[in-house]
């Protein structure tokens, strides 16, 4: 079946500006998870959906950063004001289960400039 | 708190070698897994295996083949006749009962296979 996947694959933006990273799991995967890579800062967990509940958001960096996951699927990751430290790729993960192997999307690369 | 540490940062082996690539970690809890991913120069993250904390058995998958050993708090990845496909950055991660289920990534190996 289909993978994870994460759309759009490349964002630019202007510091300031609001972005939405959209991720659409693997069919049937309750669990979902948002990671950041960077360079500085190597593979970061940012949130973890279980069903529509965040019952872990300790990753979000700061408030500017939020996340909603709708009908058990699709979520959303928002970045409100975007600074120049947020550029990095947003790696989406998702798991059948938690503690199950999580599969992740091929990201999407934001670039603040 | 948990860690995974690659001390390697960066391998290159000529086709046909054997490289074996170092996990090392930490976790105070008796249940955990781990998991070693690929990331190749596309970018995306391939898993590759996944072993829980009471499974102490080697793993054998083609050419890859994994050491578990909890007497030293190891997972190391083999790569026996490497390939230049094999090329790219490997990571080596950890979950357990402390962290729900979220994984924690060590920093990555680089592998580089020329011909």
């Amino acid at each position: 079946g289909a993978g994870v996947s994460q759309s759009p694959s490349n964002k630019v933006t202007e510091k300031g500006k609001d972005v939405e990273l959209r991720c659409d799991p693997i069919s049937g995967h309750t669990a979902l998870y948002w990671y950041r890579q960077s360079l500085g800062q190597g593979l970061e967990f940012l949130i973890y959906f279980q069903g529509n509940s965040a019952p872990d958001k300790s990753g979000l960096p700061s408030d500017r950063f939020s996340a909603e996951r709708t009908g058990g699927s699709v979520s959303t990751l928002t970045i409100q004001r975007t600074q120049q430290e947020d550029s990095a790729v947003y790696l989406c993960a998702s798991s059948l289960e938690e503690w199950s192997t999580q599969y992740f999307g091929p990201g999407t690369r934001l670039t603040v400039l | 708190a948990q860690k995974v540490t690659q001390a390697q940062t960066e391998i290159s082996v000529v086709e046909k070698e054997d490289v074996t690539l170092d996990c090392v970690y930490e976790t105070r809890d008796t249940t955990y897994y781990l998991f070693w991913y690929k990331q190749p120069p596309s970018g995306e993250l391939v898993f590759l295996i996944r072993r829980n904390s009471f499974d102490e058995q080697n793993e054998i998958s083609g050419r890859y083949s994994w050491n578990f050993q909890k007497s030293t708090s190891s997972f190391n990845f083999t790569i026996t006749a490497s390939q230049v496909v094999d090329s790219a950055v490997y990571f080596c991660a950890l979950v357990d009962t402390g962290t729900a289920s979220k994984l924690t990534f060590g920093t990555g190996t680089r592998l580089q296979v020329t011909l």
